[in-house]
């Protein structure tokens, strides 16, 4: 499958400790970006990254952090995890940059104890 | 702060029916605005896009600089179509890059 992949698919885990969840943008994708999606907030956007440079922050905690690897892999941390830190978290990547036309992955749902 | 706006949670219509999935933005300038759609059990995707204004699956969207609007709109419902629906607006200013979505709208087609 050469479409935006996701791991793990599901996550649960307790307060105070500390995630890495993982992406894989469509081949040929340079950009990758991460949402959060919660039932009150809506798909909230986080972070992009464009050929391993940050490019774009939204409403991203302190407490997160993200990086693109040479690979073109992405990966978000989520440390000091609080309940309310439980959400369903999406990659989408894109060929360029500048578009609005993203790539979906499957998310990752996070369950935080 | 660019925003994009779905003001029904949900929505539900009959097979065959007229759909329009409403959506409002504020952006300065010339706004770039998406439908994404989620079907059941699939990730989220691209339906359409104003720049293209083209027609898929029967859904066409205009957008409306005077009403700041880009409904979505289809003239006969299908069950089909029934999915969650996301208005989308791509900011690009000052250089930096966002996909801004909607709360979305939930439509429930009834056969």
């Amino acid at each position: 499958d050469s479409g935006v992949t996701q791991t793990p698919k599901h996550l649960i885990t307790a307060t105070g400790q500390r995630v890495t969840l993982r992406c894989s943008p469509r081949s040929g994708d340079l950009s990758v970006y991460w949402y959060q999606q919660s039932l009150d907030q809506g798909l909230q956007f986080l972070i992009q990254y464009y050929n391993g440079e940050e490019r774009a922050k939204g409403n991203i905690l302190e407490r997160f952090s993200a990086q693109q690897f040479p690979d073109l892999h992405s990966e978000l941390n989520l440390s000091s995890l609080e309940l309310g830190d439980s959400a369903l978290y999406f990659c989408a990547s894109s060929v360029s940059e500048n578009t609005g036309e993203l790539f979906f992955g499957e998310g990752s749902r996070l369950t935080v104890l | 702060a660019q925003r994009v706006t779905q003001p029904e949670k949900l929505l539900s219509v009959f097979k065959g029916a007229p759909v329009e999935l409403k959506c409002n933005y504020s952006y300065s300038g010339s706004p770039e605005l998406f439908w994404y759609v989620q079907y059941s059990r699939q990730r989220l995707q691209l339906l359409l896009r104003h720049i293209s204004r083209e027609s898929i699956k029967g859904f066409t969207a205009d957008l409306n600089k005077g009403e700041t609007s880009f409904h979505l709109k289809k003239p006969f419902a299908q069950e089909e179509d029934s999915a969650m629906y996301y208005c989308a607006g791509w900011d690009s200013g000052a250089g930096s890059y966002q996909l801004t979505f909607g709360k979305g709208t939930k439509l429930s087609v009834i056969p």
